[in-house]
């Protein structure tokens, strides 16, 4: 089994639906999740970041961690074509070390239909 | 002006080649990364550099070098390239070795014929 599980898609959409990606892991020491969004031919970029189990709420994007069930999710409201991209989890063990032990999902593509 | 910089975008080449990928920040962050992004979409780290300290991710052949001029490049040679070395490589940077942002280049896809 993989440290990190995500359904590469692709999922499909209509514009202004609420769209659920997720994440599952095996490592119950993960402390620290993000989630980030990668468009086509560019560089991924951050979009969530939260610690230990709980929710966290940026506009129309909420990220959710579930610890006990290691499982992670990430809600985008009022979804718009400029949300089509490539979301890609991940997660480590501790704050801080950049890079160091930070393991990636393989990314879910996004599709939403105008 | 474009944070984290990647040349060339594109690469095409031939089996058992030497190339070089190379990367410049203007941010002036400490710390710099190289990703590989293979076929079925795994981002994965080669290499950590900070202030001199190269931290290699032990997976990655020795055929592979990063090279520093100075804080804000950190070059990617690969030597005697392979099939299995085609895929997207990213390069990345933060502000220091404490911080979790990070910023992401544009990706160089390589190809090996």
């Amino acid at each position: 089994q993989k440290e990190v599980e995500q359904d590469p898609g692709p999922l499909s959409v209509p514009e202004g639906a609420i769209v659920s990606l997720n994440c599952t892991y095996s490592n119950s020491a993960f402390q620290y999740f993000m989630w980030y969004r990668q468009y086509s031919r560019k560089g991924p970029e951050l979009l969530m970041y939260t610690y230990s189990s709980g929710n966290k709420e940026d506009g129309r994007f909420t990220a959710q961690v579930d610890k006990s069930s290691k499982y992670i999710s990430l809600f985008i409201r009022d979804s718009q074509p400029s949300d089509s991209a490539t979301y890609l989890c991940a997660m480590r063990l501790t704050s801080g070390g950049g890079a160091d032990g930070l393991t990636f999902g393989k990314g879910t593509h996004l599709i939403i239909q105008p | 002006d474009t944070a984290v910089s990647q040349t060339p975008k594109y690469l095409v080449t031939q089996m058992g080649n030497d190339k070089s990928i190379k990367c410049e920040q203007n941010l002036g962050h400490d710390t710099m990364y190289w990703y590989k992004q293979d076929s079925k979409k795994f981002l994965k780290i080669m290499f950590s550099y900070n202030n001199k300290e190269l931290i290699i991710n032990e997976t990655v052949p020795n055929r592979f070098s990063p090279k520093s001029p100075d804080k804000a490049h950190l070059n990617l040679h690969i030597n005697s390239l392979e099939l299995g070395d085609s895929a997207v490589y990213f390069c990345a940077t933060t502000q220091d070795r404490g911080s979790d942002t990070q910023y992401f280049g544009p990706g160089t896809r390589l190809t090996v014929l």
